[in-house]
C-alpha cells in the first residue's frame, strides 16, 4: 500500500524559471493538500484540492502560484518566475476526506532557487 | 483566523525521563488537534490526534490532554527514548478552516 508519492524530491531552478512539483495521494484519497515549510518554521497551508477542483488557495500566493488536480495523473504545483524566496521544502498530503481526516504527509520536495 | 502557539522550542530530556510540549490556539470553533513527529529531512508524521469531543487520549507512551476552556492541548512522552529526538509540529482545525501548525519543538533525548 504506497504511501503519498512526491517528485522530484530534489529540484534546483535560476531566477526566473518554472518549478513544477508532483504529488500522488494515497490509494483512495482524493483530497489533497500542499504546504510549504521554511527552514525552522512550522508548515504553511497553501492550497487544498479534490480531484479537478481547487477547495480552497486561501493561502497560496497570487502571483506566480498554482495548483491542479486533473481527473487523472498527480496533483501539480507550479510555481512561474521562481525567485530566492521560493526555496523551501514543499509537502502534499492526502486524506480521504475534509481538513478533520487524518492527513498523510509525501517525502516533500526541496527546491533551492540560485 | 486561527493562530496556534508551541512551546517550548526546544527541549532537552534524559532519557527515560518525560517530555511535555503544549500549544494554545485561539479560534473556539476548532475541534481537531493532530501531532506530528518531523525527523531530519524526512516527512512530517502523525503520532497522535485528538477531537473536542474527549480531554485525553492515549497511546502506549504519548497521550495528549486537551482544555477547551482554556484553548489549550498538551503532548505528553513518557520512558523517553533517543528516537524520540525529532521536530514535533501541533495543529488545529474546526473542521471548514485548513489545518495550522505550530512552530514546532525539537526534542533531544540524551542518553
Amino acid at each position: 500500500n504506497a504511501g503519498v508519492m512526491q517528485n522530484p524530491r530534489h529540484l534546483v531552478r535560476r531566477r526566473g524559471q518554472e518549478a513544477r512539483l508532483r504529488c500522488s495521494p494515497m490509494k483512495g484519497h482524493s483530497h489533497v493538500y500542499w504546504y510549504r515549510q521554511l527552514p525552522e518554521e512550522g508548515l504553511k497551508f497553501m492550497v487544498y484540492l479534490q480531484k479537478e477542483n481547487i477547495i480552497d488557495e486561501s493561502g497560496m500566493p497570487k502571483e506566480r502560484f498554482s495548483a491542479e488536480f486533473p481527473k487523472e495523473g498527480p496533483s501539480i504545483l507550479r510555481i512561474q518566475q521562481v525567485v530566492r524566496g521560493d526555496s523551501a521544502a514543499y509537502f502534499c498530503a492526502s486524506s480521504p476526506g475534509q481538513y478533520t481526516d487524518t492527513q498523510y504527509f509525501g517525502p516533500g520536495t526541496r527546491l533551492t532557487v540560485l | 483566523g486561527e493562530n496556534v502557539e508551541q512551546h517550548p522550542s526546544t527541549l532537552s530530556v534524559q532519557e527515560g525521563d518525560s517530555a511535555v510540549i503544549k500549544c494554545t490556539y485561539s479560534d473556539s470553533a476548532s475541534n481537531y488537534f493532530p501531532w506530528y513527529k518531523q525527523e531530519l529531512g524526512k516527512r512530517p508524521q502523525l503520532i497522535i490526534d485528538i477531537r473536542s469531543n474527549v480531554g485525553e487520549k492515549k497511546d502506549q507512551r504519548i497521550a495528549v490532554t486537551l482544555n477547551k476552556t482554556a484553548k489549550h492541548f498538551s503532548l505528553h512522552i513518557t520512558e523517553t527514548q533517543p528516537e524520540d529526538s525529532a521536530v514535533y509540529f501541533c495543529a488545529a482545525s474546526s473542521g471548514n478552516t485548513p489545518l495550522v501548525f505550530g512552530k514546532g519543538t525539537r526534542l533531544s533525548v540524551i542518553a
